[in-house]
């Protein structure tokens, strides 16, 4: 069975950074396409970012574009999401999704809270 | 980048009702165009991808269609357990998701 389980989520000040962890199991991360995907408190899903299989080529929405970086450790099965000059726009919820390239995102994790606030 | 546009945003309909959400997007997408519903508290579940066909699952009654920028999800006799928000994502460059549309019982 597939799972996605996210952690890393918290409180942090304007400027600070935080790393999310997405651990999977019942398929290898190194050999999926996998996405972060956030959601602002009431508002609408946001595609963040994108790493993919194999060569680990990786892309960004334009909001997070030089601040997030996308990874992946092969050996524990788990993606990350390396955000650093976080701003408040960056409250949300935070997902990863499996992501089967053009043909869309799976499984889901439950998500994990992101809070930018002084 | 491409945006995609989805109407209406929000609609009432009854149980048994046809309901039926568009999605547009800037420039052509082909028929690289997926759908999702979204619960409160919940993540959101694929339903279509690849602009009509079914995920794993999925009742018969939701259906997809189009190609380019013009795609339609159409969801016959609605049920209880349909209300929701449901979203267009496109994944022809990276990924875009529409804004939502949120189906609410009359």
């Amino acid at each position: 069975e597939v799972q996605l389980v996210e952690s890393g989520g918290g409180l942090v000040q304007p400027g600070g950074s935080l790393r999310l962890s997405c651990a999977a199991s019942g398929f290898t991360v190194s050999s999926a396409y996998m996405s972060w995907v956030r959601q602002a408190p009431g508002k609408g899903l946001e595609w963040v970012s994108l790493i993919y299989s194999g060569d680990g080529r990786t892309y960004y929405a334009d909001s997070v574009k030089g601040r997030f970086t996308i990874s992946r450790h092969n050996s524990k099965n788990t993606l990350f999401l390396q955000m650093d000059s976080l701003r408040p726009e960056d409250t949300a919820l935070y997902y990863c999704a499996k992501d089967r390239g053009l043909l869309g995102n799976d499984y889901w994790g439950q998500g994990t809270l992101v809070t930018v606030s002084s | 980048d491409i945006q995609m546009t989805q109407s209406p945003s929000s609609l009432s309909a009854s149980v048994g009702d046809r309901v039926t959400i568009t999605c547009r997007a800037s420039q052509s997408i082909s028929s690289y165009l997926n759908w999702y519903q979204q619960k409160p508290g919940k993540a959101p579940k694929l339903l279509i991808y690849a602009a009509s066909r079914l995920h794993t699952g999925v009742p018969s009654r939701f259906s997809g269609s189009g190609s380019g920028t013009d795609f339609t999800l159409t969801i016959n006799s609605l049920q209880p357990e349909d209300f929701a928000t449901y979203y267009c994502q496109q994944t022809y460059t990276t990924r875009t998701f529409g804004q939502g549309t949120k189906v609410e019982i009359k």
